[in-house]
Parts: C-alpha cells; structure tokens; sequence
C-alpha cells in the first residue's frame, strides 16, 4: 500500500548513544516533516524539508539532524539521545498544493533510558 | 507565528452525549484548517478538513466543524458519542497565504473519554 513508512516501530537507547529513525513515502510527495509527539503538547515540528537536498528546522530542532538525499527518505538522527527525547515520533509527506493533505507514519516510539 | 489552541484537555462524557471541542488559531490570513484522530495507540488519521467553501464541514463517523472566521475557530462536534470515540483529538492550521512553505502547526489535544 502506498502511504509513509516509519521504522522502527518501538526502540529503547541508552543516553548517549546514536540511533536512525527511517522515514520513506512512495507517492512523490516534495513536502515531508518530524514531528515529536508529547503529553499536553500536541505534536511539535522538528525538522521538515520541502524537496531533495532542502532541510530546514521546525519548532524542536535541537538534538535531531536530518537529511533529504532523495524525494522518497527522510531520516531523523538522533546523535547523542538524551533522557529528554524520549517521545513519540511522526513522520509526515504531503503535496505542497491546493489540497494540503497530510500523510502520516504510524510513529515511532522512542525511550531514552 | 502561528498558534492553536484547544482550551479543553481533557473530556469526559456518557455514550449518547453531544460533543463539542473548541479549537482556536491565531492567524488573520487564509488558513485550512484540520481535526485529527488518535485511537491508544495508533497514529494519527484524518476526521476532517477545510479549505473553502461552506463552513461546515462534515467528516468522518459523524464528525463535523464548523469554521467561524470571525471567531478564529473550528470546533469540533458530534451530536451523539460513543465509547469508540475514545481518543485524543488534535486541531491543526496550515497558513496558505505565506510565500513560504507552510507549516502544519498542531494543538496540545484534547482527551476525549466516552463512558459506556
């Protein structure tokens, strides 16, 4: 089926170590974007890119790097995880257009023990 | 910046009640605008959208909004709940008259609990 894919599903680091979340859509979407998912938050951006070779930070980018080497991926890399990463994540795609419908991966849940 | 706020954090309703989460943005321009939902566990799925037209919009399972401009809101309602209901719902605005690209910016959510 055609949708955002989001790997890992469930994943426990310890503080300090390094991990890649996977993100990859197979609908051509320019647009794509990590939000963190947190209790009384809502989801926050933290990093979105418009198209291949274009990232720009969100709300929360600190501690999160990403990259758009193709249109289809989009990894999150956590460098140093920290107890305060601890979240869920979504990923996100969407046609920058007049429909403005979103895409979301089925998350990511992070714990930074 | 743009904000959204959803003043109600946490509902608690019996099945049958009528339902009604306010949502609110702080942005003057031309906006679409969104409800999502969030089953325990699941990711987020789509209840409804606006982008033009007729204020209110119906979505999914009996859901509906309405978009009052002048008010800044769109707020969600379903005339009869039931316990599947239970969920997190999120209001969220994209701004579509920036140059720029345009952000989705969600609210904090609101716990909806349906007593059965």
């Amino acid at each position: 089926n055609a949708g955002v894919t989001q790997t890992p599903k469930f994943q426990v680091l310890k503080t300090g170590q390094s991990m890649t979340l996977q993100c990859a859509q197979d609908m051509n979407h320019e647009y794509m974007s990590w939000y963190r998912q947190d209790p009384g938050m809502g989801l926050r951006l933290i990093h979105y890119s418009v198209g291949a070779g274009i990232t720009d930070q969100g709300e929360v980018p600190n501690g999160y790097n990403v990259s758009r080497s193709t249109t289809e991926d989009f990894p999150l890399r956590l460098l140093s995880a920290a107890p305060s990463q601890t979240s869920v994540y979504f990923c996100a795609s969407r046609i920058e257009g007049a429909t403005n419908t979103i895409y979301f991966g089925e998350g990511s849940w992070l714990t930074v023990v | 910046a743009q904000s959204v706020s959803q003043h109600n954090h946490h509902v608690i309703l019996s099945e049958a009640a009528s339902l009604e989460l306010g949502c609110n943005y702080s942005y003057g321009g031309t906006v679409n605008l969104f409800w999502y939902v969030q089953y325990p566990g699941q990711h987020l799925q789509l209840l409804l959208k606006y982008f033009s037209g007729d204020p209110l919009v119906k979505g999914i399972k009996g859901f509906e909004a309405e978009f009052i401009k002048s008010k800044f809101s769109f707020n969600l309602r379903k005339p009869s709940v039931q316990w599947s209901d239970t969920a997190e719902y999120f209001c969220a605005v994209i701004i579509t008259s920036s140059g720029s690209a345009r952000q989705l910016t969600f609210g904090s959510g609101t716990q909806l609990t349906v007593l059965p």
